[in-house]
């Protein structure tokens, strides 16, 4: 089965601890995305890769970070510097990084910071 | 800069009936456009999208959306609506120019009501 996996589905941490958001595609696609999604709020692009070892800045890339070092695994670290953690996280994949496209998904993981 | 907008939060309509969720966008070149679906607390789903040529696209599960490109519009319709069609849809576009980034919408709620 094809497709891209983030685990775990829900996480709970407590404020002021990093917590590590695992993605893995078996797409062979080259560009990867994180998301974050808050309600009435759509989609908002965290960082994206175009190629194993180089990633950009999105547009609320302040408190996370991430690594790109295979093709297939694209980790996200929430840390404790973002000021409002709990959202629900998505992960995408597309086969290039030109502009038309598609993206796929993951299925997502819900974070919860207390 | 590039935006996109969908002016109902929730759109309501009968089994059997058709449907039409709206989406117009904003870009300073010509626009690539996609239609995505989102089950809850699931990823999204690619549904279709609008490269260039012939203005009424067709995509997955029945869904097809025109291009107007005077009313900077790309309307998402289905001729006759499930119940299993309710979800959250979601427009996105990405300017032709290249710039990487995808802008999505805020998301339409589609209840269908048996």
């Amino acid at each position: 089965d094809g497709g891209i996996t983030q685990s775990p589905k829900y996480l709970f941490r407590k404020e002021g601890q990093n917590v590590t958001l695992s993605c893995e595609q078996n797409l062979n696609h080259d560009a990867m995305y994180w998301y974050r999604q808050d309600p009435g709020q759509g989609l908002r692009l965290i960082y994206y890769s175009q190629i194993v070892n180089d990633f950009q800045k999105g547009d609320i890339a302040e408190g996370y970070s991430v690594s790109r070092e295979k093709k297939e695994s694209f980790p996200l670290t929430v840390t404790s510097a973002q000021k409002n953690p709990t959202a629900f996280y998505l992960c995408a994949s597309s086969i290039g990084s030109d502009p038309f496209y598609e993206q796929y998904f993951g299925p997502g993981t819900r974070l919860t910071v207390t | 800069a590039q935006s996109v907008a969908q002016p109902e939060d929730q759109v309501n309509v009968a089994e059997g009936n058709p449907l039409t969720v709206k989406c117009t966008y904003s870009v300073s070149g010509n626009p690539y456009l996609f239609w995505y679906v989102q089950y809850p607390n699931r990823g999204l789903q690619f549904l279709l999208k609008y490269i260039t040529g012939d203005n009424l696209v067709k995509g997955s599960y029945g869904f097809e959306a025109e291009f107007n490109k005077s009313q900077t519009s790309f309307h998402l319709k289905k001729p006759s609506a499930l119940v299993s069609d309710s979800a959250l849809y979601f427009c996105a576009v990405r300017d032709q120019g290249g710039y990487q980034k995808v802008t999505f919408g805020t998301g339409t709620k589609l209840q269908v009501i048996p």
